[in-house]
């Protein structure tokens, strides 16, 4: 089975640190990706990256960086917290291809920014 | 902007009986697929449908696409109160590799 591990549950920061979010897949995954979920907004794509050392905005990276040195690791980075990225993040990987990108999910961090 | 969207936002029904989603979306796809969330929890894919194929069944489930309409359906028979979750569909609109767009749900409410 495919396991997609993120590094915390539930985070509590303050206004202005750096944060930093990690996920790790083990099955060699080419494609990473990191979502935001709220309420009534849905997911929405921060970053995705399809190979080590590369990086695509999706949606809404305003406020975000993102760092894959490794294949199996995909770093989201909020350079500044702030109240407004208080929220449910999702990493997802999958694996590269035009028909097969079912995507797996890790469990998430629900990070509260005070 | 939102590729997928889901009606009903929300669905709530008796045990054993059926529950039908939808979800529409705006242009051309490759694939569309469904998946399940439970409270608090990841997502889990369920189906895969292709842009051309009509149907598709998997256990309870039964996924339908009607690309002319662009629209799915997801039909759980027989629900079950471990059913309860919001169940979301989402399209390759940016192509594949490049990450799906996901809808913002419908979350279904089996009562025992």
């Amino acid at each position: 089975d495919v396991k997609v591990t993120q590094s915390s549950r539930y985070l509590v920061k303050r206004t202005g640190e750096k944060v930093f979010l990690e996920c790790v897949q083990d099955m060699d995954h080419e494609n990473m990706f990191w979502y935001r979920q709220d309420p009534g907004l849905g997911l929405r794509l921060i970053y995705f990256s399809y190979d080590v050392k590369m990086k695509e905005k999706g949606d809404i990276p305003e406020g975000y960086s993102v760092s894959r040195e490794k294949k199996e690791r995909f770093s989201l980075i909020l350079e500044s917290a702030s109240t407004n990225q208080t929220s449910m993040y999702l990493c997802a990987s999958s694996l590269s291809g035009e028909i097969t990108d079912t995507q797996y999910f890790g469990p998430g961090t629900r990070l509260t920014v005070l | 902007s939102q590729q997928g969207e889901e009606d009903p936002q929300a669905l709530s029904i008796q045990e054993g009986e059926n529950a039908t989603m939808n979800c529409s979306y705006k242009t051309s796809i490759n694939n569309l697929q469904w998946y399940r969330q439970n409270s608090g929890r990841g997502l889990v894919h369920l189906i895969l449908i292709r842009s051309n194929e009509r149907e598709k069944h998997s256990g309870r489930l039964r996924v339908t696409l009607d690309t002319s309409k662009k629209s799915s359906s997801l039909l759980i028979t027989a629900s079950r109160a471990a059913d309860t979750a919001s169940y979301f569909c989402a399209t390759d609109a940016r192509g594949g590799a490049d990450g799906l767009t996901f809808g913002k749900g419908t979350h279904l409410i089996i009562q025992p």
